[in-house]
């Protein structure tokens, strides 16, 4: 399959502080990301999406950053939260949306 | 949200036996689901995709005799473990395919712990 990977696989940040998660993909085909969280024993949930024509999109507490001249993405947790922890991933796909690629992921710990 | 289901959430089971786990999309029709599967600490690694009424796209690697899936319906798919060995022993995860929504975004189900003893 196509190649998504992150930089760092754990991640502790203070509650409070701002968190950010960074994926690498090597698809410039590419034209749909998307973030999950994934808690412990349970299916990845969506978090916020980007297409490939967008270079930010902001969520709720959440931002994703798409820099395509060196295919990466990167995940922005405004004012993290104990609830935040947990793992989360990138994911890729082309156009047609035929395959989702995940990256290795990346276990985010708060700490009270 | 669109809201998949997945049954069993766990099975334990013998060596050489088969396993079926059945993903229904409960609230909207789903003519695309995936398989993943999740080894602990791991990523999800697709498995295959299953197109309702069509033969699934298995990724390479994966044994389609091995793994057989089958979409009988728009809100069902089936993933059956076939001659299960301990090394099958995994989380298996589905997800469907909202078309209506328009960016093609999947919605998952909860998991399926298999164990094989």
């Amino acid at each position: 399959g196509e190649s998504v990977g992150l930089h760092l696989p754990t991640l502790s940040v203070q509650e409070g502080d701002n968190s950010i998660i960074n994926c690498a993909y090597s698809n410039s085909a590419s034209d749909y990301f998307i973030w999950y969280k994934q808690e412990s024993g349970k299916g990845p949930q969506f978090i916020i999406d980007i297409r490939s024509n967008m270079d930010k999109r902001q969520g709720q507490r959440v931002t994703v950053l798409l820099n395509k001249t060196v295919k990466h993405l990167s995940l922005q947790i405004a004012a993290t939260q104990p609830g935040d922890s947990a793992v989360y991933f990138c994911a890729e796909t082309p156009y047609n949306f035929n395959k989702f690629y995940f990256g290795s992921g990346t276990k985010l710990n708060v700490k009270p | 949200g669109a809201v998949v289901s997945q049954h069993p959430s766990r099975v334990i089971c013998k060596s050489g036996t088969s396993v079926k786990i059945e993903c229904r999309s409960l609230d909207f029709q789903a003519t695309t689901m995936f398989w993943y599967r999740q080894f602990p600490k791991q990523s999800l690694m697709l498995m295959a995709t299953s197109n309702e009424g069509s033969k699934a796209t298995y990724e390479q690697g994966v044994e389609k005799d091995k793994f057989l899936i089958n979409h009988a319906s728009l809100t069902l798919s089936t993933l059956t473990v076939t001659s299960a060995h301990p090394e099958d022993s995994s989380f298996y995860i589905c997800s469907a395919r909202d078309w209506t929504r328009g960016v093609g975004e999947q919605f998952f189900g909860p998991g399926t712990r298999l164990t094989v003893l």
